[in-house]
């Protein structure tokens, strides 16, 4: 089984905290991604990796940032935290591009307060 | 960014009723739609990756079908059950898997 974890299920943080999301696959897929999920709208990318040290950025990627040195893992980074990323945040990888499912993690809820 | 509109936004459905949602997403070139199941306090699953006009997949109760052409897919669930209730997305893959997710239906299965 296909198994993607994420570092924290619930975490707080205060506003201009640096914040660091990890999340972990353990099927050697080459591409992950970073969603936020908000009432009312659809997972929204923020990120995504498509090999080790390669990034492309998504739909919302300000105020983002993400690391991959490692095949596993893919971290996101909130260089200075603010209210509006308060969210859930979901971690997801994939094989290869394209038709292939996405596999995701259990999800962050990230309180900035 | 693509607007992907999934309707209704919920719905209520008495154990063992049939019943059907929709997907709508533009009709431009893409790779592929996919569903997932998302299930309170879980991960969202996928159920079905489609990916030519006129697919029709099948996963035990729940089915689904796409029309590329017109820009819409449906999920229909047979006979639901009280597991069933999830909040189902739609995707549609436009560019190398970066999904679009539509805001999702919320089905709750009540006994």
């Amino acid at each position: 089984d296909v198994k993607v974890t994420q570092s924290s299920r619930y975490l707080v943080k205060r506003t201009g905290e640096k914040v660091f999301l990890e999340c972990v696959q353990d099927m050697d897929h080459e591409n992950m991604f970073w969603y936020r999920q908000d009432p009312g709208l659809g997972l929204r990318l923020i990120y995504f990796s498509y090999d080790v040290k390669m990034k492309e950025k998504g739909d919302i990627p300000e105020g983002y940032s993400v690391s991959r040195e490692k095949k596993e893992r893919f971290s996101l980074i909130l260089e200075s935290a603010s209210t509006n990323q308060t969210s859930m945040y979901l971690c997801a990888s994939s094989l290869a591009g394209e038709g292939d499912e996405q596999y995701f993690g259990p999800g962050t809820r990230l309180t900035v307060t | 960014i693509l607007n992907v509109e999934q309707s209704p936004q919920s719905l209520h459905v008495q154990e063992g009723d049939s019943t059907n949602f929709t997907c709508s997403f533009p009709s431009s070139n893409f790779y592929a739609l996919h569903w997932y199941r998302w299930e309170t306090a879980k991960s969202p699953e996928a159920l079905f990756v489609m990916t030519l006009n006129g697919d029709e997949k099948k996963k035990g109760r729940i089915s689904a079908t796409l029309n590329t052409k017109e820009g819409y897919s449906y999920l229909y669930i047979k006979g639901s059950q009280p597991e069933d209730s999830a909040t189902y997305l739609c995707a549609p893959d436009p560019s190398w898997g970066k999904l679009q997710f539509g805001a999702g239906t919320q089905v709750v299965v009540t006994p």
